[in-house]
């Protein structure tokens, strides 16, 4: 079955600096792979996906995420945070068909010190 | 085009009662998947609905229900309410091809007291 770790809770960076959020999965064939946010009291909103092709794939609000298969791990990273990306960032990973239900990590919570 | 809608935004409801929430997918999706958020568990997958179909469904009481419309509307009920069953509630919806990707609504907020 496939699983979904987010390793870190909590990450609290400052505001201009460089953020890195850690996702590693576990399937057996090439998965499909998401990172969407959720802010407080509002659904999800999808950052960028993987499917095949580049490994490093490009997303909205300035994010940018690295499918690495050796490592079974598809990092997110932003180069300068801003105070609005304060939010909690769930990683997925799914498979090939019609019918896959993605699996969601439990979720890292990002805090932005000014 | 609309995002993904879902009515009401916020129910409180008691113990025992019953609750149907409503959710209208993205224009010519006909996936639609129920997910309940917690605290405690994270976000959990409830059912899918393709085509007015029930096509997975994940490790729940038969007190959660579902149906999908001919419009790709799709209903969720709760009946006999619990405590524990005081959640967000998010609908997600997608084509329903192979490598699509779902669009989430944001949630209805149960609160069961």
């Amino acid at each position: 079955a496939q699983s979904v770790t987010q390793p870190d809770i909590h990450i609290t960076v400052s505001e201009g600096a460089s953020l890195e959020l850690r996702c590693n999965y576990s399937y057996g064939a090439t998965p499909y792979l998401f990172w969407y946010v959720q802010s407080p009291g509002q659904g999800l909103q999808l950052l960028l996906k993987y499917f095949s092709g580049d490994t490093l794939v490009q997303g909205i609000k300035g994010f940018e995420a690295e499918f690495k298969r050796s490592q079974s791990s598809f990092n997110l990273r932003k180069p300068s945070v801003h105070w609005s990306d304060a939010a909690e960032y769930f990683c997925a990973v799914g498979e090939a068909g019609g019918s896959y239900i993605p699996t969601f990590g439990r979720g890292t919570s990002l805090i932005v010190h000014p | 085009k609309a995002g993904v809608t879902q009515t009401p935004r916020y129910l409180i409801k008691t113990r025992g009662q019953q609750v149907t929430l409503s959710c209208s997918p993205i224009s010519g999706h006909r996936s639609v998947s129920w997910y309940q958020q917690t605290p405690g568990q994270g976000l959990q997958f409830l059912f899918e609905y393709f085509s007015e179909t029930q096509r997975n469904k994940g490790n729940f009481p038969g007190r959660f229900s579902g149906r999908q419309f001919s419009n790709s509307r799709s209903e969720m009920n709760v009946s006999t309410l619990e405590l524990g069953d005081s959640a967000l509630y998010l609908c997600a919806s997608r084509t329903g091809g192979a490598g699509d990707t779902q669009y989430f609504g944001p949630g209805t907020r149960l609160t069961v007291l």
